[in-house]
This record gives C-alpha cells, structure tokens and sequence, in this order.
C-alpha cells in the first residue's frame, strides 16, 4: 500500500502570502502529525489529530498556523501572512493509533521557502 | 520529556558494524526507546524500538542496559547506503515524539 503522501513537494511564497500544505495519511491510520524541520535540526512538533479532532496543538508556534482534518484522513496545515522564519521543511506522520508502541510514518515533507 | 544525547557525527568504513550510543539519564519508568533514521530529502523511518535489555530486528540491534539510562543502536556491515543522520528518541504515552540534533553516520567506501 501506499505510504504518506504530501503536496506540493516544493512550495515557494513571498513574504505575506497564504500558503496551504496537504497530508494524505495511510489509509486506516487514526492518528495524524504534523512537524516541521529546519536545516540541521531534528523534526519538531507541531500538532496531531486523533480522527477529526486535534489532540494536541501545544507545538504551533503562534496563531498564524492552523491545521483541520475534517473528515479523518486528509489534513492540510495552513499558514498566513507567511514569515522568512516559517522556512523549512513540513513533515507529516501517521500512526495506527495512539499505542505507545504505534510507529509513526513519516511522508517526505513539503520543502517551504519564504522570500 | 527525557532528553536525549548522541554524537554529533560518525565515520565508518564498509562492512563494519556501527554502534551509536545515546544517552538518556532522565528516562521515566514508562519511556520506550527509539530509533528513527532520515536520510536527505525524506522523512525520518522506524528503525527499532525497545524496553531493555536487547531488541534484534532484520535492519538493527538495539542494546539497552539494566539501568536503561543508554541505549545503544548497532548495525551490523555497513553499506554506503546507510549513510544517513540517526535519531534516538525516549517518550511514553506522550504521543509527540521529541527529536534531537541526531548522529550523522557517514559510511565511506
């Protein structure tokens, strides 16, 4: 099967601009994450859903970012009035559940450039 | 959250098996041990996961001593193709997981 896909591979935005990024989940898969990585630093934590709802959002770093999954697959992460500093790569995961030992499934990310 | 130390970054040759130890003095009673591998352009991917004392897999070894306060991550023969950065994470119930700098491995020919 499949495994997590994201879209677009490369977005590349001024400075202001809305931008919108998609996650396709494993299929079966309840639990979805978002993390976003920046040159030479480890993933860090931005939000993940149980089915529809977000579980924990404690890792957005401020209100210009909001994520929804609103039918419990697909999620998109929207950022407005884009920042340089929101460069950097957004990886999404997804897991069976929320059992300690669930693995998390990373897709490839999605590589966003602020000018 | 327990924090997590590793080397920066190692060199190995083909063929040799590579051990990355990580420590982790703060691990709560409940934490599980992981180890995720990235390479370049692609997200981070499950390697192996343990409790204590040791956990094999086709890919890995993961070695964890009584005290649980490291754990060391083998790979048996490297290839070129391991050559990657190399995460070891400490986490329980908490379902985000935390990431450090990681380990450059760099496997020469």
């Amino acid at each position: 099967g499949a495994g997590v896909s994201q879209t677009p591979s490369n977005k590349v935005t001024e400075k202001g601009k809305y931008v919108e990024l998609r996650c396709d989940p494993i299929s079966g898969h309840t639990a979805l994450y978002w993390y976003r990585q920046s040159l030479g630093q480890g993933p860090e934590f931005l939000i993940y859903f149980q089915g529809t709802g977000a579980a924990d959002d404690s890792g957005l770093p401020n209100d210009r970012f909001f994520a929804v999954r609103p039918e419990g697959s697909v999620s998109t992460l929207k950022i407005q009035r884009t920042e340089r500093g929101d460069s950097a790569v957004y990886l999404c995961a997804s897991s069976f559940g929320l059992a300690t030992l669930d693995t998390q499934y990373f897709g490839p990310g999605t590589r966003l450039t602020v000018l | 959250l327990a924090k997590t130390t590793q080397p920066i970054s190692m060199d190995s040759y083909e063929g040799q098996e590579v051990n990355i130890t990580c420590s982790h003095n703060n691990i709560a009673t409940n934490d599980y041990i992981t180890w995720y591998q990235q390479f370049p352009s692609q997200g981070p991917r499950f390697i192996i996961q343990g409790y204590k004392t040791k956990v094999t897999n086709e890919v890995a070894s993961l070695f964890i001593p009584a005290d649980r306060k490291s754990s060391t991550l083998s790979l048996p023969r490297v290839s070129l193709s391991d050559t990657a950065v190399y995460y070891c994470l400490v986490g329980g119930s908490a379902r985000q997981l935390t990431f450090g700098s990681g380990t450059q491995l760099t496997v020469l020919p």
